[in-house]
């Protein structure tokens, strides 16, 4: 039982480029998120799915899209990467059943250049 | 807008002492309180999660809940140089899908 998984777990990109983030759970989970981290500023959440066919913006969603693509796979997609999205990016999925607790991905640490 | 507020720290305490961290949270629709641990580099990981007012023992861990405070703490009794790591503290409506953290307490724990 992996809960979930993220790739890649380190990327450099330049000024411009585009990327895809991966995310996958097996908890049979409904929901799925898409978090940022930077120093000194906790876990800003950018996207979030409460359903398979359902995405709506959390707290900093700019520059960024998402895609769900069936209930086990949310993917972040950048389109022109900027130095400011320069980050420790996490995929979490909640176990709504149960605690509300948060399963985290180990985290994609990515650098735009 | 909806804020979760932690003093960053650090938090120096000697081993064997009591660490105590604090949050303060703005929304009074907030329903569910978590603590959060997360080593350097490495994912956040749930050590204790809160619904009612009041104080919640898991081992050598006290979350404490006031919601006319809105106030939540972490007690770490027998603190160990393991406990050494950023506590977040995380707050939640759960109508909203919305779970916000703050920004982290760093501890320290000296041998």
């Amino acid at each position: 039982n992996a809960g979930v998984t993220q790739t890649p777990k380190f990327q450099v990109l330049k000024t411009g480029q585009s990327m895809t983030l991966q995310c996958a759970q097996d908890m049979n989970h409904n929901s799925m998120y898409w978090y940022r981290q930077d120093p000194g500023m906790g876990l800003r959440l950018i996207y979030y799915s409460a359903s398979e066919g359902t995405t709506d913006k959390g707290e900093v969603p700019n520059g960024y899209n998402v895609s769900r693509l069936n209930k086990r796979e949310f993917s972040l997609r950048l389109e022109s990467a900027a130095p400011s999205q320069t980050s420790v990016y996490f995929c979490a999925s909640p176990d709504r059943t149960n605690t509300g607790e948060l399963f985290f991905g180990e985290g994609s640490r990515l650098t735009v250049l | 807008q909806k804020e979760v507020e932690q003093n960053s720290g650090p938090l120096s305490v000697p081993e064997g002492a009591i660490a105590s961290l604090n949050c303060t949270y703005s929304d009074r629709g907030s329903q569910s309180f978590f603590w959060y641990r997360q080593y350097s580099g490495k994912s956040p990981e749930l050590i204790m999660s809160i619904y009612s007012n009041g104080d919640k023992e898991d081992g050598r861990f006290t979350a404490q809940l006031n919601k006319a405070s809105q106030y939540v703490s972490l007690l770490i009794r027998d603190s160990q140089p393991s406990d050494s790591a950023t506590y977040l503290c995380a707050v939640n409506d759960y109508n909203n899908n919305d779970m916000r953290f703050g920004a982290g307490t760093r501890l320290t724990v000296k041998p």
